[in-house]
C-alpha cells in the first residue's frame, strides 16, 4: 500500500463546476498538508497548506483535512479553463529530517 | 517571497558529457534543498535531499556517482549529471525548505524545472 493514494484521472469538468480532488494516506504522523498545481512542463507551485485538521480558504479554493478518516480534499469553486492542471497532494510529519510524501498527481481538464 | 529559481531551464546535450543544473532561493535561507526527477504524465521522484554543508541523502536506485549533488551554501545547490546519456533525458525539479519569516519551514518551494535532453 502506498503511502499516499491519489487518483490520477484525468478529470474533466465544465467550466463553472465545483471540482473535488482527494488524497487518502496512511500514515497517522503526517501533520502537515499541502496542495500543489503543476501547468504541463512547469515546476509545482504552492496552492494551501494545512497543519492538522480542519478547514482552510483563500479565493475559490477551500482545503479539507480529516485525520481521523486520513482523507484530504482540495475544493475549486467556479472552475476556469485556467486550472486545467495536474494537482498534487502532499504531506510530511512534525519530526526533524521530515520527507514531504506527494500523491501521483490529479491530471483535471475544464472546457470552456 | 519563497522563490526558488533554477538554471538553465532546458538543456540538450550530447551522449557522454556532463550537465550541471543550478538551484537557487531567491529570497530565503535554504536549510534543505530536494532534487526530483519528472517522467511526462508522471509525478515527482525524489532523488535526493540535501542539507547545507552537508553529503546529499540519496534516494535507493538512484547512482550518487552519476548525479552529483553540492549545497554549498543556504541559497545555492547544485545537480551534475556526469556521463549523461539519453536515458537521463527528463524534467529535473529542486525544491527548497527554510527559514525566513514569510517562509513556513516545512513546506517545500519548488523550482520551475530544468528539461534535460540527451542526444
Amino acid at each position: 500500500q502506498k503511502e499516499v493514494e491519489q487518483d490520477p484521472g484525468p478529470l474533466s469538468v465544465p467550466e463553472g463546476a465545483i471540482v473535488s480532488l482527494n488524497c487518502t494516506y496512511s500514515n497517522s504522523a503526517f501533520q502537515y498538508f499541502m496542495w500543489y498545481r503543476q501547468y504541463s512542463r512547469k515546476g509545482p507551485e504552492l496552492l494551501m497548506y494545512t497543519y492538522s485538521s480542519g478547514n482552510k480558504e483563500d479565493g475559490r479554493f477551500t482545503a479539507q483535512v480529516d485525520k481521523s478518516s486520513k482523507y484530504i480534499s482540495l475544493f475549486i469553486r467556479d472552475s476556469q479553463p485556467s486550472d486545467s492542471a495536474t494537482y498534487l497532494c502532499a504531506m510530511s510529519g512534525n519530526t526533524g529530517g521530515f520527507k514531504t510524501i506527494f500523491g501521483a498527481g490529479t491530471r483535471l481538464f475544464v472546457k470552456a | 517571497g519563497a522563490v526558488v529559481s533554477q538554471h538553465p531551464s532546458w538543456v540538450i546535450c550530447k551522449s557522454g558529457t556532463s550537465v550541471k543544473i543550478e538551484c537557487r532561493s531567491l529570497d530565503f535561507q535554504a536549510t534543505t534543498m530536494f532534487w526530483y526527477r519528472q517522467f511526462p504524465k508522471q509525478s515527482l521522484m525524489l532523488m535526493a535531499t540535501s542539507n547545507e554543508g552537508s553529503k546529499a541523502t540519496y534516494e535507493q536506485g538512484v547512482e550518487k556517482d552519476k548525479f552529483l549533488i553540492n549545497h554549498a551554501s543556504l541559497t545555492l545547490s547544485t545537480l551534475t549529471v556526469t556521463s549523461a546519456h539519453p536515458e537521463d533525458s527528463s524534467f529535473y525539479i529542486c525544491s527548497a525548505s527554510g527559514r525566513n519569516p514569510s517562509v513556513d519551514t516545512d513546506t517545500q518551494y519548488f523550482g520551475p524545472g530544468t528539461r534535460l535532453t540527451v542526444l
